[in-house]
């Protein structure tokens, strides 16, 4: 079946440790986002990538890093530099071509910094 | 820059009742696209609607129903008949175009939606 899968469900991380999380998608879109989301605060977006080889920063994306070496993954690294990584991280994927900007969204990542 | 406003954090309802969340936005384009996005427990979000900007008629999908309406700048979603089921957070959303083509998307904080049986 086609979709998103991020890996692993939930992360426990120690101060000071950089940590990745994964996301892949079979669904052969072009685009490819990160997102966190904290409680009451909706989604933000971290990073962006339109194309392999190439990527954005979104809104948030302090103490964060990404690759797009292949056009199925999008791995995300928050680095001991993000001053509170606990949240949920969701990645979504959407067709380049495809200018309505619908995202199909996996399910999500959940970090929590001990 | 694009802004979506959903005024409700939380509503909490009885089974049956009718249920409307309301989002509100702004924006300086003249063609944009509204998404009303359902996240249940399980974290994943689900797609529930799209509607572009020149297209102001109103939605029905099945106890589903939403109401555009430019004048006010508003995308309202209702639940017909509420459900357990339906419990979640509700997520409305503006498309903003980024300078490669593609589009990114602008979250409200989302309404959390409490059905009780």
């Amino acid at each position: 079946d086609g979709g998103i899968t991020q890996s692993p469900k939930y992360l426990f991380r120690k101060e000071g440790q950089n940590v990745t999380l994964s996301c892949e998608q079979n669904l052969n879109h072009d685009a490819m986002y990160w997102y966190r989301q904290d409680p009451g605060q909706g989604l933000r977006l971290i990073y962006y990538s339109q194309i392999v080889n190439d990527f954005q920063k979104g809104d948030i994306a302090e103490g964060y890093s990404v690759s797009r070496e292949k056009k199925e993954s999008f791995p995300l690294t928050v680095t001991s530099a993000q001053k509170n990584p606990t949240a949920f991280y969701l990645c979504a994927s959407s067709p380049w071509t495809d200018p309505t900007g619908e995202q199909f969204f996996g399910p999500g990542t959940r970090l929590t910094v001990l | 820059a694009q802004k979506v406003t959903q005024a409700q954090t939380e509503i909490s309802v009885v089974e049956k009742e009718d249920v409307t969340l309301d989002c509100v936005y702004e924006t300086r384009d003249t063609t944009y696209y509204l998404f009303w996005y359902k996240q249940p427990p399980s974290g994943e979000l689900v797609f529930l609607i799209r509607r572009n900007s020149f297209d102001e008629q109103n939605e029905i999908s099945g106890r589903y129903s939403w109401n555009f309406q430019k004048s006010t700048s508003s995308f309202n979603f209702t639940i017909t008949a509420s459900q357990v089921v339906d419990s979640a957070v509700y997520f409305c959303a503006l498309s903003e175009a980024t300078q490669g083509g593609s589009e990114k998307l602008v979250f409200g904080k989302g309404t959390k939606l409490t059905v009780n049986p």
